[in-house]
């Protein structure tokens, strides 16, 4: 059972450039997430959805948008990407409701130069 | 958000428990309290979760206070591989869609 699986798993952009993050979960979860880590620090919401067909912003959505595909994956878009934006992304799954666990992807480490 | 109080570090040594402590002071209702831990390099890892009752599972145990306004991670015999970053985390009930994490406590254990 592969859980939350994401792709790339590094990767080295420069300044301007576009990307897309790629989420996949096989476990029927109805809900999706999508945060960044900086060195050092807790992890941060980006963009969630809760069920498909939906998003929504979380703590810091600028310089992000998230398309919920169908309910297997949840993809995460740098239009222009700058060095804030360097971080390691997680993306999460869950089923709908606060008696649920999350289940974490093994990241994505981006470095924007 | 409901926000929780915890320790930023403790130290153990190896096979002896750990008592990892957490304070939500404005947890509500329908508020699950759950931990997470976070192994270098690698993404978050479910722990257990609870809302009103203690909790056991193969990883820890969870006590939580009658008036539910802290809790308690138990790690029965730490290991070197229990070394990581422990989140005390309140998945609020209403929405139930978000976790929101804090800084966390960072767990030495001690050979």
């Amino acid at each position: 059972n592969a859980g939350v699986t994401q792709t790339p798993k590094f990767q080295v952009l420069k300044t301007g450039q576009s990307m897309t993050l790629q989420c996949a979960q096989d476990m029927n979860h109805n809900s999706m997430y999508w945060y960044r880590q900086d060195p050092g620090m807790g992890l941060r919401l980006i963009y969630y959805s809760a069920s498909e067909g939906t998003t929504d912003k979380g703590e810091v959505p600028n310089g992000y948008n998230v398309s919920r595909l169908n309910k297997r994956e949840f993809s995460l878009r740098l239009e222009s990407a700058a060095p804030s934006q360097t971080s390691v992304y997680f993306c999460a799954s869950s089923g709908i409701g606060a008696g649920y666990g999350y289940t974490f992807g093994s990241g994505t480490r981006l470095t924007v130069v | 958000d409901a926000k929780t109080t915890q320790p930023n570090s403790m130290e153990s040594n190896e096979e002896e428990p750990v008592h990892l402590p957490c304070n939500h002071s404005t947890i509500s209702g329908t508020d699950y309290i759950h931990w997470y831990r976070q192994l270098p390099s690698q993404g978050p890892e479910y722990v257990i979760h609870g809302l009103t009752s203690n909790v056991n599972n193969r990883m820890a145990s969870l006590a939580i206070a009658e008036d539910r306004k802290s809790s308690t991670l138990i790690l029965h015999r730490a290991t070197l591989r229990d070394a990581a970053v422990y989140y005390c985390i309140l998945r609020e009930g209403a929405a139930g869609n978000k976790l929101t994490f804090g800084g966390g406590t960072r767990v030495l254990v001690k050979p």
